[in-house]
């Protein structure tokens, strides 16, 4: 089967710097990706890795290793508007998970003036 | 574009009624997606298709039923309500890289 773990909360302050972490357990996977939820709102995609490293997009970036099974998204610059819940996802490959896309519990981030 | 359409937004069922949830997507994207979400938590797959006439059970599917006949549409069945159906149901198509989602449904059964 496939699982994700995430923090179930974070703080921090605008301006501020912060990293939210996934891990997963999965027979095979495409890759990592990464939604954004406001409350009462659907998931939009923010990020995606389908190799290793580090992949850029404005204020967020977001990271995988395949070998420590482990992702993370980093966002900069924190802004009030970034209040909400993140989701990290992965996408079997294989083993009768081919095309199965499971999500993490998510992680609410609380920005603070 | 359309993206991913769900209707409707908002539903009440008794228990023991029936309803169709209907998605519908113009992106011609092979796999799609059920969803539930309650409050405060994360996303629990309940059926997913990776093309026409194919479907297969996610990680919540009793009391639901799904069908595939065509790469846009992708219908979710519940058969006879419950109360522990409550919840916001969210359907998706995915790309190579990136899931698109409907805007959701607020099923309440009481």
């Amino acid at each position: 089967g496939q699982s994700l773990e995430q923090p179930s909360e974070v703080t921090a302050v605008e301006g501020a710097i912060v990293q939210i972490n996934c891990t997963y357990q999965t027979s095979g996977f495409y890759g990592l990706s990464w939604y954004q939820q406001h409350d009462g709102g659907a998931p939009t995609f923010l990020s995606y890795n389908g190799l290793d490293g580090l992949e850029e997009t404005g204020r967020f970036s977001s990271f995988l290793s395949r070998s420590d099974s482990y992702g993370y998204l980093l966002l900069q610059e924190l802004q009030m508007k970034d209040s909400a819940s993140y989701f990290c996802a992965v996408k079997g490959a294989g083993s009768g998970n081919t095309g199965k896309l499971i999500f993490g519990q998510g992680t609410t981030l609380q920005v603070k003036p | 574009n359309a993206g991913v359409t769900q209707t409707p937004k908002f539903r009440i069922l008794k228990i023991g009624q029936s309803m169709t949830l209907q998605c519908t997507q113009d992106m011609n994207h092979n796999y799609m997606y059920w969803y539930r979400q309650d409050p405060g938590m994360g996303l629990k797959l309940i059926y997913y298709s990776v093309g026409a006439g194919i479907t297969d059970k996610g990680e919540v599917p009793n009391g639901y039923n799904v069908s595939r006949s065509t790469t846009e549409d992708f219908p979710l069945r519940l058969e006879l309500a419950a109360p522990s159906q409550t919840s916001v149901y969210f359907c998706a198509s995915i790309s190579n890289t990136e899931a698109f989602f409907g805007q959701g449904t607020r099923l309440t059964v009481v």
